[in-house]
């Protein structure tokens, strides 16, 4: 079974372009979350796909970043216009089961750095 | 809100030493618990888990119990290697409510051989 996948691995931008981040997740896994990690700190949540619906973006930091989830497969994270702080490591994560549970384990792709000059 | 609060880093042991690597949390209910770790140039990848009090969860070598009295996850190994370098990350998850993993700053282990 393939794991998640992210594209591109690395990414330098200058402030004020645009980048659109890429996640493909385990193939059936309903629930696509992305994350963040900015500057060695926590890791953070952003938000949270089950299939193409939004079930929560409270952690998206502003109306900069854009995510979207089509055909409740592949989904893209899009910041316009980039800023410093923006820099970081996005990471998506994929998991099976609707409604949760013990057994229910996020599988995280490899992360995508995001570099904002 | 729930929070994780792990021990700072970077930690440099050697080779067989003995690791610790403290971890609490703050949250309602009964979380779910979590140590990941990145290996250099790898995604996070889901060490052990614990889905109630007492649980100790194991994989590798590594161990970490769930204790509610002190909310506490520590991460523990007794012999550690050099493979063992790595970020570490400890996590806990809430299945009611927002279904996310709030996790921890991380915690950069290197063994020396």
């Amino acid at each position: 079974e393939a794991g998640v996948t992210q594209f591109p691995s690395h990414s330098v931008i200058e402030k004020g372009q645009t980048v659109t981040l890429r996640c493909d997740p385990i193939s059936g896994h309903d629930n696509l979350y992305w994350y963040r990690r900015v500057m060695g700190k926590e890791i953070k949540f952003l938000l949270h796909f089950v299939k193409e619906s939004k079930q929560d973006e409270s952690g998206m930091p502003n109306n900069r970043f854009l995510a979207e989830r089509t055909g409740g497969t592949y989904s893209t994270l899009k910041v316009q216009p980039a800023e410093l702080e923006d820099s970081g490591v996005y990471f998506c994560a994929s998991s099976r089961l609707v409604g949760g549970g013990p057994g229910n384990e996020q599988f995280f792709g490899p992360g995508t750095r995001l570099t904002v000059l | 809100g729930d929070s994780v609060t792990q021990m700072e880093g970077p930690v440099t042991l050697s080779e067989e030493a003995f690791l610790t690597i403290n971890c609490t949390y703050t949250a309602t209910g009964y979380p779910s618990l979590f140590w990941y770790v990145q290996y250099p140039g790898e995604g996070l990848q889901l060490l052990l888990k614990a889905t109630k009090a007492d649980d100790k969860g194991s994989n590798k070598g590594f161990e970490a119990t769930y204790r509610k009295e002190t909310t506490s996850f520590h991460l523990e190994k007794g012999s550690v290697q050099v493979s063992d370098s790595a970020v570490y990350f400890c996590a806990l998850f809430r299945y009611q409510g927002a279904q996310k993993l709030v996790f921890g700053q991380g915690t950069r282990l290197t063994i020396n051989p």
